[in-house]
């Protein structure tokens, strides 16, 4: 079974740099969801989308910025990077209809931010 | 707010026992989810088992059960024939029916020793 895409899985920067992770959800599943997860932490929800508009947002800095696009792919984009972006970012989708709870987790992209 | 408290932050069992895993939650609502997620090392997170609030029947997938006391807000996760696989980080997560985010306790590391 088809399963959440995210591109790149491993990514570098340095501080001040620009990231831009992608996710590319189940194949009809509308709602997207991104998740950022420190070292040693739970993760952290950031922000979703269902049908390209923004659903719910929860403490994602000012600095990203996401969007989800007409193919319902979404990206997270975060600018002036800092040590403590480093963190393991999880996409998750979930199918339409009211009655879905689950979100299906994509294998993550780690960032390094140096 | 909702809040999940995982009391246990690191287990150990032998294979073959059963361990069970404690959690509660915190929430004036009345519909919602809770959740098991398992991350292993590859740091995937997997569904292991939901909960609808709104059923008494307690969810049970294989060897995994839970526990639910919803006026206690309690969701303790049980693992019987503990495998070598079952080595992972264990997160108890909660869902407003309303909501899109997940929220996490901060983990249970068990261990199945051999």
């Amino acid at each position: 079974a088809a399963g959440v895409i995210q591109s790149p899985r491993h990514l570098i920067k340095e501080k001040r740099e620009t990231a831009t992770l992608k996710c590319y959800p189940i194949p009809r599943h509308d709602t997207v969801y991104w998740y950022q997860q420190g070292p040693g932490q739970d993760p952290q929800f950031l922000i979703s989308f269902y049908e390209k508009m923004q659903s719910d947002k929860g403490s994602i800095p000012d600095r990203f910025s996401a969007q989800q696009f007409s193919d319902y792919h979404s990206e997270l984009n975060m600018s002036s990077l800092e040590l403590g972006d480093s963190a393991l970012y999880f996409c998750a989708s979930s199918p339409p209809g009211t009655s879905t709870n689950e979100q299906f987790f994509g294998p993550g992209t780690r960032l390094t931010v140096l | 707010a909702q809040t999940v408290t995982q009391s246990q932050p690191e287990m150990s069992v032998q294979e073959a026992e059963t361990v069970t895993l404690s959690c509660t939650y915190d929430t004036s609502e009345n519909n919602y989810y809770l959740f098991w997620y398992k991350q292993p090392p590859s740091r995937q997170m997997i569904l292991v088992i939901r909960q609808e609030a709104y059923k008494q029947q307690n969810a049970t997938e294989n060897r995994f059960s839970v526990n639910f006391q919803k006026a206690a807000k309690s969701f303790s996760l049980k693992i019987s024939d503990s495998q070598l696989g079952d080595t992972a980080m264990y997160f108890c997560a909660f869902r407003l029916n309303r909501d899109d985010k997940i929220i996490f306790g901060k983990g249970t590391r068990l261990h199945i020793l051999p």
